[in-house]
């Protein structure tokens, strides 16, 4: 069955602090991996990966796919109460069409 | 235009009631796709439109019914919900079917009593 894992689910953190989010997963015919931002609403896109060992980066957020130990992380630096949001990590199969596997998302609370 | 627009932002309907969400996206995108989230859970997909054309149904019961008339909005009409029905509806857009980037809408908060 294939199985995508966020951890930790919750984390709390002061302003300034720097994080990092996991995602494991395993899927068959993976294609790619994808991080989003949910704050009250809608997600929010904020990477997507597909080859191993290249950073993305966009500000203070960079993100990296490892396609052998099937993970990726999350960095957020210097975070502020803005960054406070659950952020979800997804991956699409190149067999399965625009379905989007989910992990549970992990709630981020940044205290000020 | 990168924004998926959702009508309306919040719902409140009896069991018996009929009502629709719409949903919206003029960025030229040929995938539409309906998702709904339970609190603290990920969203999970209920329907996919490519082309117009209904492609993934996701054994979604039949008091959901989609419909895309055209390329720019998909419906969801409701007919006979239960309570438990109650959750945030999300719609999204892609280029096309299976590109990866998927924009989502701000979502509807449904309430069904």
């Amino acid at each position: 069955e294939d199985k995508v894992v966020q951890s930790p689910l919750s984390l709390v953190v002061h302003e300034g602090d720097t994080v990092t989010l996991n995602c494991s997963y395993e899927v068959t015919n993976f294609r790619s991996l994808l991080w989003y931002k949910q704050e009250k609403k809608a997600p929010t896109f904020l990477f997507m990966l597909t080859s191993s060992g290249i950073e993305k980066k966009s500000g203070r957020l960079s993100s990296i796919l490892d396609k052998k130990e099937l993970f990726s992380i999350l960095n957020i630096t210097a975070t502020q109460t803005g960054d406070s949001a659950v952020y979800l990590c997804a991956v699409n199969r190149g067999s399965t069409l625009g379905r989007l596997y989910f992990g549970r998302g992990t709630q981020l609370t940044v205290w000020p | 235009d990168t924004e998926v627009t959702q009508t309306p932002k919040h719902l409140v309907m009896g069991m018996t009631n009929k009502k629709s969400l719409k949903c919206e996206q003029h960025m030229g995108h040929r995938a539409m796709y309906w998702y709904k989230q339970k609190a603290k859970k990920p969203p999970e997909l209920m329907f996919v439109y490519s082309y117009e054309k209904l492609s993934i149904n996701e054994s979604v019961p039949s008091r959901f019914s989609p419909e895309c008339p055209n390329s720019s909005l998909l419906n969801l009409h409701l007919h006979a919900l239960q309570p438990e029905d109650s959750a945030l509806y999300l719609c999204a857009s892609s280029p096309i079917q299976g590109s990866e980037t998927q924009y989502f809408g701000p979502g509807t908060r449904l309430l069904v009593l």
